[in-house]
C-alpha cells in the first residue's frame, strides 16, 4: 500500500464547476500538506500549503486537512478551462525549511475542464 | 516563492554517452536541492538530496555512480547522467528548500536517448 494515495482520474468537469480533490495517507506522522498544479511538460507549482488539521482558503482554492481521517482535500471553485493540469498532493512529517526533509507525493489527479 | 531555472528544458542524446542538467536558484540561496524523474502519467520520484558543499544522498535503488550530482554552491546544482540508455529518458525535475516552508519546483528537463 502507498503511503499517499490518490485517485488518477480523469476528473471531467464542465466549466464553471467545482473541482473535488482528495487524498488519502497512512503515516500519522505527516503535519504538513501541500497541493501542486502541474500542466504537461512543466514543473510543478505550488498552489496551497497547510500545516496540521483545518481549512485554508485562497481566492478559488479551498484546502482542507482532517488529520483524525488521514483525508485531505482540495477544491476548485467557478474552474476554468485553464485550470486543466494534473494536481498533485504531498505532505511531509516535518517542515520543509527543516533542511533535506522529503516530501511525499501522491500519484496526481488528471483535471480536465471542458468550455 | 523561490525562482528555479533548468537547463537545457530538453536534451536528446546518444545511448552511451553523458548529459549534465543545471538547476539555478535565480533568487533564493538554497543549502538544498532535490532531484525526481517522473515517467508520463506517473508522479515524481524523489532520485536524490542535494546539500550544497557535501555529498548527495541517494534514494534506495537510485545508482549514485550513474547520476552523479554536484551541489557546488548555494544557487547550482547538477545532475549528470552518465552513460545514458533509453531507459533513462524521463523528465527530470529539480527542486529547492531551505529557509522556506515547502519546495518550489524547476520547469523540468526531458531527457531523451536514442
Amino acid at each position: 500500500q502507498k503511503e499517499v494515495e490518490q485517485d488518477p482520474g480523469p476528473l471531467s468537469v464542465p466549466e464553471g464547476a467545482i473541482v473535488s480533490l482528495n487524498c488519502t495517507y497512512s503515516n500519522s506522522a505527516f503535519q504538513y500538506f501541500m497541493w501542486y498544479r502541474q500542466y504537461s511538460r512543466k514543473g510543478p507549482e505550488l498552489l496551497m500549503y497547510t500545516y496540521s488539521s483545518g481549512n485554508k482558503e485562497d481566492g478559488r482554492f479551498t484546502a482542507q486537512v482532517d488529520k483524525s481521517s488521514k483525508y485531505i482535500s482540495l477544491f476548485i471553485r467557478d474552474s476554468q478551462p485553464s485550470d486543466s493540469a494534473t494536481y498533485l498532493c504531498a505532505m511531509s512529517a516535518y517542515a520543509i525549511k527543516a533542511a533535506g526533509n522529503k516530501l511525499t507525493f501522491g500519484g496526481g489527479t488528471r483535471v480536465l475542464v471542458k468550455p | 516563492g523561490a525562482v528555479v531555472s533548468q537547463h537545457p528544458s530538453w536534451v536528446i542524446c546518444k545511448s552511451g554517452t553523458s548529459v549534465k542538467i543545471e538547476c539555478r536558484s535565480l533568487d533564493f540561496q538554497a543549502t538544498t536541492m532535490f532531484w525526481y524523474r517522473q515517467f508520463p502519467k506517473q508522479s515524481l520520484m524523489l532520485m536524490a538530496t542535494s546539500n550544497e558543499g557535501s555529498k548527495a544522498t541517494y534514494e534506495q535503488g537510485v545508482e549514485k555512480d550513474k547520476f552523479l550530482i554536484n551541489h557546488a554552491s548555494l544557487t547550482l546544482s547538477t545532475l549528470t547522467v552518465t552513460s545514458a540508455h533509453p531507459e533513462d529518458s524521463s523528465f527530470y525535475i529539480c527542486s529547492l528548500a531551505g529557509g522556506s516552508d515547502t519546495q518550489y519546483f524547476g520547469p523540468g528537463t526531458r531527457l531523451t536517448v536514442l
